[in-house]
């Protein structure tokens, strides 16, 4: 059974780079055809897709934060992570890892991590 | 960006009940259209995939229907452990979008 947890620091102060790992069980991320993503749900509100990881390598953005985001794949640790940098309040939200094949949806997600954005 | 909006935002129902909700594509995405079901504290679920096809261990009073811009989440009979949020998603083209989700009240 697959299993997603994330994991990472659950307050960053304004201006700086959170950081999240989502560490995957029961599976290989260098499986072909398989998606890597990142969603985010601010409190009260819904979902917020942020990106993707293709298995292998390619990434794929929301355009509103293109240019503070990045994903990556650790393949040897079977690892995948985002890094947002410059974050504000409005960053602060559970953080979902999710997996899903090429051609079709989120079948497997993470439990979620809060990340509150504060001084 | 293909904006998907949802309706009703809240829907208040009583256990037996049918709920019908909506889920509308700012431009065809043809069948590239999920459901999830989200309950408090935890993450969204995945219960309807291209818009009609249960996954795997979805009841059969969950159906989903449409193509193109129109898409519906049925519940037949809304049972004590279907009231929840639902969200819905495509996957036409990047980037991915979520609709804003209905609340299933009692």
């Amino acid at each position: 059974q697959l299993q997603l947890q994330e994991s990472g620091p659950g307050l960053v102060k304004p201006s700086e780079t959170l950081s999240l790992t989502c560490t995957v069980s029961g599976g290989s991320i260098s499986t072909s055809n398989y998606y890597w993503g990142w969603i985010r749900q601010p409190p009260g509100k819904g979902l917020e897709w942020i990106g993707s990881i293709f298995y292998s390598g390619n990434t794929y953005y929301y355009p509103s934060l293109k240019s503070r985001v990045t994903i990556s794949l650790d393949t040897p640790n079977n690892q995948f992570s985002l890094n947002l940098n410059s974050v504000t309040a409005a960053d602060t939200a559970v953080y979902y890892c999710a997996r899903r094949r090429s051609g079709s949806f989120y079948d497997y997600w993470g439990q979620g991590t809060l990340v509150t954005v504060s001084s | 960006e293909v904006v998907l909006t949802q309706s009703p935002a809240t829907l208040s129902l009583s256990p037996g009940e049918r709920a019908t909700l909506s889920c509308r594509a700012g431009q065809s995405i043809d069948n590239h259209l999920a459901w999830y079901q989200q309950k408090p504290g935890q993450a969204p679920r995945l219960l309807i995939y291209d818009a009609s096809n249960r996954a795997t261990g979805t009841p059969a009073r969950f159906s989903g229907s449409g193509s193109g811009t129109d898409f519906t989440l049925t519940i037949s009979s809304l049972e004590p452990e279907d009231f929840a949020v639902y969200f819905c998603q495509h996957r036409s083209d990047w980037p991915l979008t979520f609709g804003g989700g209905t609340k299933v009240e009692v």
